[in-house]
């Protein structure tokens, strides 16, 4: 069965511009969280939902959101690039109903900001 | 807040066994994950043990839990080239799928 599809893989913004990363999750899987992946401060949390709502939120400013769709795919949206938004961003999914430790990991999305 | 630690770096030769360590702070934690991340991939789930347990054994993996002082520990037996990769410890927090992850530690193999 296909894994998680993460898209883009890569891209290049300039700060100030706004970023939309996709991502589609396992069949059957309704969870989907969002992680950022930095060297300095490693993979950190930044939001999950389940059935089209957040359930879950990191720590992050409100320029990162996201949204899920009916068909559990999932959009996460940064607004007002700045520098140190340049990251991996990690989609993953899982079904969901308790946290028994399988999330599924897409390859990630690079995001670069000059 | 919650928080998880493990060493940064860890280097053995091939054929010998890898002990990565990790601590972590929410008692509460259900479960307990490893998770190995490769050059340029996600990640991907190794383990997990059920805070309840003390020792989980697959194949060349062995996870040891002491709850009591909130360490975990991965061993990995007979480690080989294929093995280099960084090793995340995690944990789960709260509700739905909140993972609080470690630094990762960066397993190198040397031949």
């Amino acid at each position: 069965k296909a894994g998680v599809t993460q898209t883009p893989r890569y891209l290049i913004k300039t700060r100030g511009q706004q970023v939309t990363l996709s991502c589609s999750p396992i069949s059957g899987h309704r969870s989907v969280s969002w992680y950022q992946q930095t060297p300095g401060q490693g993979l950190q949390f930044l939001f999950e939902y389940f059935s089209e709502t957040q359930r879950n939120k990191g720590n992050f400013p409100g320029r990162f959101s996201g949204r899920q769709f009916s068909n559990s795919r999932s959009e996460m949206n940064v607004s007002t690039l700045e520098l140190g938004d340049s990251a991996l961003y990690l989609c993953a999914s899982s079904l969901g109903a308790s946290p028994t430790g399988e999330l599924f990991f897409g390859e990630g999305s690079r995001l670069t900001v000059l | 807040g919650e928080d998880v630690e493990q060493s940064l770096f860890l280097s053995v030769r091939e054929g010998d066994s890898s002990v990565i360590n990790c601590t972590y702070t929410d008692s509460s934690s259900t479960y307990l994950y490893w998770y190995k991340q490769e050059p340029g991939a996600g990640l991907q789930l190794l383990t997990y043990i059920f805070s309840n347990m003390d020792m989980k054994q697959d194949q060349r993996l062995t996870v040891l839990l002491n709850k009591k002082d909130k360490h975990l520990s991965l061993r990995i037996a007979d480690t080989q080239t294929g093995d280099s990769a960084i090793y995340f410890c995690a944990e789960s927090i709260g509700d739905g799928q909140n993972f609080v992850f470690g630094p990762g530690t960066r397993l190198s193999v040397l031949p």
